[in-house]
């Protein structure tokens, strides 16, 4: 069954420090994983995208990175600020077909 | 820059009310989805259109009826409105293409169902 796990759940950080968050899928055949970030009571915004070929994509205090076969990614936080605080989701999607798997998302918290 | 926008951010109705809700995007994607989003379940697809008065099933698609008569427009239509559809819809919109490289949200619609 095609999945995305995330991890943590939830996390609390103080304004800052540096945090990463975790994605485990076994979406097959793989095509590309994207990072969004969703604000409360917002639609989510892509972060980054990457394809098989890609291991690390930055976007600003954002990198994410990939490893295809072991099917893990992780997103690392550098210097958190507020503004930070939203709801982080992994979305993996296969090779054909148009199906995208969602995973359930980790909620950040930073604190002053 | 791409611009997705739904109808109302917040809604209110009674069961078994009809409810519509509308997407439209300007960026002449192809592709248009309907998502639900709950607390501890994510995004769950309930049909997506890869072109006018085309459409298909997502994983949750009980409940629900959609409609495409424009391509820059895609309606989610509840029938018979019922209290397990309260939730917060989110609309999206993609390049054509089998694999979806990018998807645009909305900025959703929180339904409550009393």
């Amino acid at each position: 069954k095609n999945q995305v796990e995330q991890s943590p759940q939830s996390l609390i950080i103080l304004e800052g420090k540096n945090c990463t968050l975790q994605c485990n899928y076994t979406v097959s055949p793989f095509s590309n994983l994207r990072w969004y970030k969703q604000d409360t009571g917002r639609g989510p915004v892509s972060l980054t995208i990457m394809t098989f070929s890609e291991n690390t994509k930055s976007n600003g205090r954002y990198t994410a990175t990939l490893d295809a076969d072991t099917k893990q990614s992780s997103l690392h936080i550098t210097a958190s600020q507020l503004s930070d605080s939203a709801s982080y989701i992994c979305v993996v999607s296969k090779a054909a077909g148009n199906k995208l798997t969602f995973g359930g998302g980790t909620r950040v918290l930073v604190k002053p | 820059d791409v611009k997705v926008t739904q109808s109302s951010r917040y809604l209110v109705k009674r069961t078994g009310e009809k409810v519509f809700l509308e997407c439209v995007q300007d960026m002449d994607h192809e592709n248009m989805f309907w998502y639900r989003q709950d607390p501890g379940l994510g995004l769950r697809l309930i049909y997506f259109s890869y072109d006018v008065k085309m459409k298909e099933k997502g994983d949750i698609p009980e409940g629900y009826s959609v409609s495409r008569e424009k391509k820059e427009r895609f309606s989610l239509i509840l029938e018979s409105a019922s209290t397990n559809q309260t939730s917060m819809y989110l609309c999206a919109s993609s390049p054509p293409g089998r694999v979806i490289y990018e998807q645009y949200f909305g900025p959703g619609t929180r339904l409550t169902v009393t």
